[in-house]
């Protein structure tokens, strides 16, 4: 069965600071890996999507990669602003057929002004 | 604007009671999803339907039981079979493409 794993589970840094998050999965079959932000009480919003055969996807600030065969993705935040506090959670898809996320637990982001 | 829309935010139920928490959306996406999320466990799967009509189990389907009438709402009953129905719930949509999975804002159920 699917784990994910994200470590830490909470991160505080200061404002400007380039950082990353890390995100594991234990069955490297995915058919891709999303990344999402969840500010307290509200919704996931979706950041990165990226396909198996991609090894990274940009938009603005953030970066993610993702190494398949060694079960591993990384979501690089570059320049961190106090906005930027939420937490940050990873997601794998299994295969092509399966529309079921398996979700890591996540990384609570601060970044202190 | 398209979205999803998740109602009530908050919800309060009684022992012994059963309730729905409405999921509408106007994505036109085929797959519908229903998330429970609790304090330090992540997110974990109580249904999905694929197409109108047909609905599957996900990891934790007990005491909870949907329906997939139209494309565009998925209602969630949360019934008194559920023991520990305390939690925050998302639902959320799937299509193919770059967007993959949306949620909405999720609705706060709190037995009282």
């Amino acid at each position: 069965k699917q784990e994910v794993t994200q470590i830490p589970a909470a991160l505080s840094v200061p404002e400007g600071e380039n950082l990353v998050l890390n995100c594991s999965f234990t069955d490297s079959a995915i058919y891709n890996l999303q990344w999402f932000r969840q500010d307290p009480g509200k919704g996931l919003t979706s950041l990165l999507l990226i396909q198996s055969s991609q090894r990274e996807q940009t938009s603005g600030r953030l970066n993610a990669s993702l190494d398949k065969s060694s079960g591993r993705s990384t979501l690089y935040i570059a320049a961190s602003q106090p906005g930027d506090s939420a937490t940050y959670l990873c997601a794998v898809r299994p295969g092509a057929g399966s529309y079921q996320l398996t979700f890591g637990k996540g990384t609570k982001l601060s970044v202190i002004p | 604007d398209g979205g999803i829309t998740q109602s009530p935010k908050y919800l309060f139920r009684k022992e012994g009671q059963n309730v729905t928490l409405s999921c509408e959306q106007n994505l036109n996406h085929d797959a519908m999803y229903w998330y429970r999320q609790d304090p330090g466990q992540g997110l974990r799967l109580i249904y999905y339907s694929q197409i109108v009509n047909d609905f599957q189990k996900g990891d934790i389907a007990e005491g909870y039981s949907v329906s997939r009438e139209k494309k565009e709402s998925f209602p969630l009953t949360v019934t008194s079979a559920q023991k520990n129905p305390t939690a925050f719930y998302l639902c959320a949509t799937f299509q193919q493409g770059i967007y993959g999975y949306t949620f909405g804002s999720g609705t706060r159920l709190t037995v009282v």
